[in-house]
């Protein structure tokens, strides 16, 4: 079955601060991967996606991800977060691009000062 | 491009009446999808369209639920007898067809918020 894990439930940094975001999926063919951000009350947000070829994506807002087929792991980064960054991050795996997505239950991230 | 456009963007209703949502897509999008999210989780996949045709239904999706897309353009979602556990944010979401280099470019609406008493 189609699945997402994000281990993490509430992440807090500080600002300035690195951040990782840890996805992993379960699917049988090769995922289509997404990172989306929701802010409170608001629709999801694309960040980036990865379809194909180089495994690093890059995406808005300088947020990156890795995809790690060996790992079935694709993991948000960002170098240094920013007030702005606290929200709730989701991670979502389709079969194609126009297919349904699966969603994990997301992260919660809050920015310190 | 204006944007997915759902309405209302809240509603409070009695156990047991009947509530329906609108999505508007955008307008060149030819795939339409319902979710729903409730608190602290991620949004659940209920049905999609392609054009007017619905692809797909969740087993989420009760019989209390039904969802249609007339003519392809706007979709509605309606729940009858509504239970306390619908209580949810529902979601709309489009896609544009295959072969204009979109792919993966789905666009959410806002979503609206149900809240059954």
């Amino acid at each position: 079955a189609q699945s997402v894990t994000q281990p993490d439930i509430h992440i807090t940094v500080s600002e300035g601060a690195s951040l990782e975001l840890r996805c992993n999926y379960s699917y049988g063919a090769t995922p289509y991967l997404f990172w989306y951000v929701q802010s409170p009350g608001q629709g999801l947000q694309l960040l980036l996606k990865y379809f194909s070829g180089d495994t690093l994506v890059q995406g808005i807002k300088g947020f990156e991800a890795e995809f790690k087929r060996s790992q079935s792991s694709f993991n948000l980064r960002k170098p240094s977060v920013h007030w702005s960054d606290a929200a709730e991050y989701f991670c979502a795996v389709s079969g194609g691009g126009y297919n349904k997505l699966i969603f994990g239950a997301g992260t919660r991230l809050a920015v310190h000062p | 491009d204006t944007g997915v456009s759902q309405n209302p963007r809240h509603k409070i209703t009695k156990r047991g009446q009947n509530v329906t949502f609108r999505c508007d897509p955008i307008s060149e999008h030819n795939r339409l999808y319902w979710y729903r999210q409730t608190l602290g989780q991620g949004p659940e996949f209920l049905t999609y369209f392609q054009n007017e045709a619905q692809l797909e239904k969740s087993r989420l999706l009760s019989d209390r639920f039904s969802a249609e897309r007339p003519k392809g353009s706007f979709s509605t979602l309606e729940i009858q007898r509504t239970e306390q556990g619908d209580s949810a944010m529902y979601l709309c979401a489009s896609s544009p067809p295959p072969g204009l280099g979109k792919e993966g470019g789905y666009t959410f609406g806002s979503g609206t918020r149900l809240t059954v008493v």
